[in-house]
């Protein structure tokens, strides 16, 4: 199965509202990152996360290691958040690999 | 962040003939550098690690035989993709760790297209 299963596949919001992305872990994750692919496919940084809570402007992100989880929380969708999100962890068991999530496909709509 | 350049962004080549791709680091030593590719509607599948100094660890469905790495220094690694096929073609991105801790950044991709 699915070792970094992410939650929704797919995500319409109104501007102005806020929503929560979700992945699960099945491997002993030790970091984990959160990227946002553009149309033109570049990955964008969003968060590197040991366990605990970041914060960036309208963005939030939470790793509970011991939950084997992590959200990514937006605030006040803005049309420019619409993309594809991948969370992607850091098996500690594995030396360095990062194993990526499904997805989630946002559109933002005026 | 730390800036990961690849080379082409675009590349389309016939079935059955080679290409190569580039990743430069700039800024920082990429003692280690990843490629992914990421196929049509799916998500990023790790092709292998390379470390200088170091064996390159193929992940499973993956080899060097039909994806020889080069990586020769802290600055740049390339990837060929041997004999290419429609299931080869996709988006390939090269990743590698900032220094300081495991965050990787990456490359803008490289995109292949096989006619």
């Amino acid at each position: 199965g699915d070792k970094v299963k992410q939650s929704p596949s797919a995500l319409s919001l109104q501007e102005g509202t806020n929503s929560a992305l979700r992945c699960n872990f099945s491997i002993a994750a030790t970091t984990v990152q959160w990227f946002l692919q553009n149309p033109r496919g570049s990955l964008i940084n969003l968060f590197y996360l040991v366990p605990g809570t970041k914060e960036n402007g309208r963005l939030k992100s939470t790793f509970n290691s011991k939950e084997s989880y992590s959200t990514l929380h937006i605030r006040d969708a803005q049309l420019e958040d619409s993309g594809t999100y991948f969370c992607a962890a850091e098996d500690g068991n594995m030396g360095y690999k990062l194993t990526f999530g499904t997805g989630t496909s946002l559109l933002v709509d005026p | 962040g730390a800036l990961v350049y690849q080379y082409p962004r675009r590349t389309i080549c016939k079935s059955g003939t080679s290409m190569r791709m580039e990743c430069q680091a700039v800024g920082f030593q990429a003692t280690s550098v990843a490629w992914y590719r990421q196929s049509p509607q799916k998500t990023f599948e790790l092709i292998a690690l390379s470390t200088v100094n170091s064996a390159i660890k193929y992940e499973q469905n993956f080899t060097q035989e039909k994806f020889p790495i080069s990586h020769p220094n802290l600055s740049f690694s390339s990837m060929t993709v041997l004999n290419a096929y429609l299931e080869d073609r996709g988006l390939y991105l090269c990743g590698a760790p900032d220094r300081a801790n495991t965050e990787v950044f990456f490359g803008k991709g490289t995109r292949l297209t096989v006619v």
